[in-house]
């Protein structure tokens, strides 16, 4: 089984900070990563796919970039609607999802 | 548009059986590359993938869940139902269907589910 480790957990920020999460994959996993957001009592929204490509939709502030064993997801300048949790997804060998990092208000 | 909607009880005994329907709509479970798969999520806790199908009846389980899973379509009704047997209170959780492109990620997402297992 591919394990996917997340950090931080959690992440105090302000709004128009840069904030980064980082996954790490257990084993290679090529680019096949993808990053989604969620929000209380939502289902997750698909952000990222392929490791670095922003899903239809989704504002050019959030980006990805990574392959093999280690991804960070990066919002240049956060906005109120942000604040939630993210989790990245590994679909090399079936799927797997990290733990998930909340981004809260500072 | 692609939706999907998840149903089944909201309170199952335990050792009791679980069925849960996603129904969608916005695409066919017949075309090629198409896959639906099953994600859940307990109470303040990470997500879990635990069943996919796929669009030429192929399907894939969690290794961890294999045993007490069963994942079927019904194309005509554009139906994905997933069984799981032998229920205990920690299966307590949100049971999410969800599209997935061309075998890779999960881009559509129903609303989710809260399925509590408690005697």
């Amino acid at each position: 089984d591919i394990q996917m480790t997340q950090s931080p957990s959690t992440l105090s920020a302000s709004v128009g900070d840069r904030v980064s999460v980082t996954c790490r994959a257990s084993q290679s996993i090529s680019s096949w990563l993808a990053w989604y957001q969620q929000k209380p009592g939502k289902a997750p929204k698909l952000l990222i796919y392929k490791a670095s490509s922003l899903e239809s939709g989704v504002p050019s502030r959030f980006s990805g970039s990574g392959s093999g064993t280690e991804f960070t997801l990066t919002i240049s300048s956060l906005q109120p609607d942000d604040f939630a949790t993210y989790y990245c997804q590994q679909y090399n060998s079936y799927w797997t999802f990290g733990q998930g990092t909340k981004v809260e208000i500072k | 548009q692609i939706t999907l909607k998840e149903s089944g009880p909201t309170l199952v005994k335990p050792t009791q059986t679980l069925t849960l329907t996603c129904t969608f709509s916005g695409f066919s479970l017949s075309t090629s590359g198409v896959g639906v798969g099953w994600i859940r999520q307990p109470p303040g806790k990470a997500l879990e993938w635990l069943a996919l199908i796929y669009w030429d009846d192929n399907n894939r389980y969690s290794p961890s869940l294999q045993s007490r899973l069963t994942i079927t379509k019904d194309t005509s009704k554009n139906q994905v139902v997933l069984t799981m047997t032998n229920m205990d209170p920690v299966d307590t959780a949100t049971y999410y269907c969800a599209h997935q492109a061309a075998a890779l990620y999960f881009d559509y997402w129903g609303q989710g589910t809260l399925v509590t297992v408690s005697s």
